[in-house]
């Protein structure tokens, strides 16, 4: 019964290769999140989508593309993975911008990426 | 711009003792507040929340914060500390009138409980 989970948890590459995690959300919600936390713990947005559309694409390299087959899911591919790309990624979910609220945003269980 | 402070990267306080745990924010406009809390090798739990309707919130585990809009303050307090409250805490700004409804989280603040 998890509400946003994440896959893999543990993710370790070489420089170079081409990895996808994903991310799927079972409240029904319409708007989903990709965050990156550095080493420092430091927490940035990355995308934004709202119904399958992107609203949020941050400073991110184009080697990051998020896809999102349908609103449970936001999985996010990462090609050409750099020594920088270190981090855990967390993937968020909140209720529709029509629906009002506070933006309460349920988050997943994070995907530590090492690139070796 | 919205943005936000957390006022100490590190805390650290006994086990029985207050915890307050400081966040000042930055916004233009009326904002939503959050706590929310990191253990380690967790993921994020929210705490608690702020969306205009009473200053005083209180969230789970004994956690509460105050708004205090004069001060753009949102401090987290807790009246007693448990060795179990020892984690990372980030206090987070969302605008409400926004399409974006990105969250901005502040730089975090490592809780440490001692015995």
């Amino acid at each position: 019964d998890t509400a946003v989970s994440q896959t893999p948890k543990y993710l370790v590459t070489q420089m170079g290769n081409d990895k996808s995690i994903k991310c799927e959300q079972n409240l029904g919600h319409d708007t989903m999140y990709w965050y990156k936390q550095d080493s420092k713990k430091f927490l940035k947005i990355m995308f934004s989508y709202n119904n399958k559309e992107l609203i949020i694409n941050e400073t991110v390299p184009n080697r990051f593309s998020p896809k999102s087959p349908d609103k449970a899911h936001l999985n996010l591919h990462i090609n050409s993975l750099e020594l920088g790309d270190s981090a855990v990624y967390f993937c968020a979910s909140s209720p529709s911008w029509a629906a009002g609220g506070s933006n309460e945003q349920f988050f997943g269980p994070g995907t530590r990426l090492t690139v070796l | 711009a919205q943005s936000v402070t957390q006022l100490d990267s590190h805390v650290s306080v006994s086990e029985g003792t207050p915890v307050l745990l400081r966040c000042n924010y930055s916004s233009s406009y009326s904002p939503s507040l959050f706590w929310y809390v990191q253990h380690p090798n967790k993921g994020l739990q929210l705490l608690l929340k702020y969306t205009s309707a009473a200053t005083l919130v209180k969230g789970i585990n004994g956690f509460e914060a105050e708004f205090k809009k004069s001060e753009t303050s949102f401090h987290l307090t807790k009246p007693s500390a448990h060795m179990s409250d020892a984690a990372e805490y980030f206090c987070v700004v969302s605008l409400l009138h926004t399409g974006s409804r990105a969250l901005t989280f502040g730089s975090g603040t490592r809780l440490q409980v001692q015995p």
